[in-house]
């Protein structure tokens, strides 16, 4: 039982290249969740996922996208990536009604 | 809005002292409080979460926190810290709504706990 597996670790990106960013559980957890932390601002909602085929924004979705095909797998897109795109990612899954998160290990992002 | 503030950004505590870490959350309804931890480098870990009933919740590696509704707070707790405390520490809160679905955790912006020796 890995939990929540996020791929890549690290990632460099020049501004206006694209990339995928992996997430999968091994929970049968049916809600996903994508955060970012920023140095000194906690964690911030950028989109979740209460099942497959389901998907909503987050407090900041702009910049990104989602899709969730399989219970297991949420991947989040950057399509032209910014500078004010640097930062960690987390991948977090839950079920309700313990609602409480597992985290994956985080990918840290640069885009320069 | 929705909000959680940790107000102590950063803490100094010596080994062998306690600790309490302060969380006030805004919500319109009592929601469900999570205090999570995180190590350089690594992911979040689940310290305790509280929803209802006993208002003094225990947690892992010897953390509790104490609920008080009155004063909007959910402080964590330590008698007595070991240097493998030192890490960021992350008051949470989210709600379960009527219909059954849940959105995202709101964060507090983190209070970073240092040791001394």
């Amino acid at each position: 039982n890995a939990g929540v597996t996020q791929t890549p670790k690290f990632r460099i990106l020049k501004i206006g290249q694209s990339m995928t960013l992996q997430c999968t559980q091994d929970m049968n957890h049916n809600y996903m969740y994508w955060y970012r932390q920023d140095p000194g601002m906690g964690l911030k909602l950028i989109y979740y996922s209460v099942g497959a085929g389901i998907t909503d924004k987050g407090e900041v979705p702009n910049g990104y996208n989602v899709s969730r095909s399989t219970t297991e797998d949420f991947p989040l897109r950057l399509e032209l990536a910014a500078p004010s795109q640097t930062s960690v990612y987390f991948c977090a899954s839950t079920v309700l009604p313990l609602y409480e998160q597992y985290f994956g290990p985080g990918t840290r992002l640069t885009v320069t | 809005a929705q909000s959680v503030t940790q107000p102590d950004i950063h803490i100094t505590v010596s080994e062998g002292a306690s600790l309490e870490l302060r969380c006030n959350y805004s919500y319109g309804a009592t929601p469900y409080l999570f205090w999570y931890v995180q190590s350089p480098g690594q992911g979040l870990q689940l310290l305790l979460k509280y929803f209802s009933g006993d208002t003094l919740v225990q947690g892992i590696k010897g953390f509790e926190a104490e609920f008080k509704r009155s004063q909007s707070s959910f402080n964590l707790r330590k008698p007595s810290v070991h240097w493998s405390d030192a890490a960021e520490y992350f008051c949470a809160v989210g709600l379960l709504y009527s219909g059954g679905g849940a959105d995202g955790l709101t964060f507090g912006k983190g209070t970073h706990l240092i040791i001394q020796p």
